[in-house]
């Protein structure tokens, strides 16, 4: 099986811009989990989706919002990027919420 | 609030075994991970309990106490790759993942 899948794995933007990222799960995995990490903070949870349905939700502004497609693919989006946004974004993947969470490789935004 | 509390940062020896300790407290338990990153990589998940006691795999192995809200992960047999982050997380009554900041284990020769 390809594991989880996350584009792009680099980005730069600029302060104001939005962006979006994409995560592809493991085949058969519904529940697709998004986690922020940096150098100082670890890893902070945004989102998870679970069949399309958002379960549950992080500490994040409203900049932050996800969604989930009917098969399965997520996509993140920050709007009105901040310096502080720059991170590694982590997508997971589980075939249920209570199951060990598959990783992708992450996306590092940087916001100049 | 909920709360994972495990040691910043160890270091231990080549060979040797080393015990990295997890306590918790959260809204309801429905299982405890461990998973370890390496530097610049993603996590990958080591180990699952959800019921008291040791769960051994390999040289690696894993023990929960509910009643104390308590977990360690036990690393035997040190090798230099095992250097990286240990994460610890639970599972809440909401079936949340709820993450400790990590323990960044440091193995010298």
């Amino acid at each position: 099986k390809a594991g989880v899948t996350q584009t792009p794995r680099y980005l730069i933007k600029t302060r104001g811009q939005q962006v979006t990222l994409s995560c592809s799960p493991i085949s058969g995995h519904r529940s697709v989990s998004w986690y922020q990490q940096t150098p100082g903070q670890g890893l902070q949870f945004l989102f998870e989706y679970f069949s399309e349905t958002q379960r549950n939700k992080g500490n994040f502004p409203g900049r932050f919002s996800g969604r989930q497609f009917s098969n399965s693919r997520s996509e993140m989006n920050v709007s009105t990027l901040e310096l502080g946004d720059s991170a590694l974004y982590l997508c997971a993947s589980s075939e249920r919420p209570d199951a060990p969470l598959h990783f992708g490789n992450g996306t590092r935004l940087t916001v100049t | 609030g909920q709360n994972i509390d495990q040691p910043t940062e160890m270091t231990a020896t080549e060979g040797a075994i080393v015990q990295i300790n997890c306590t918790y407290q959260t809204s309801g338990f429905n299982g405890l991970f461990w998973y370890q990153q390496h530097a610049g990589e993603a996590p990958t998940f080591l180990s699952y309990n959800v019921l008291d006691g040791l769960e051994e795999k390999g040289r690696f192995s894993s023990f929960l106490s509910r009643s104390k809200g308590y977990s360690y992960l036990l690393l035997k047999e040190l090798q230099m790759k095992d250097s990286a982050s240990y994460l610890c997380a639970v599972v809440d009554s909401n079936y949340q993942l709820i993450w400790g900041a990590g323990t960044k284990l440091i193995i010298k020769p």
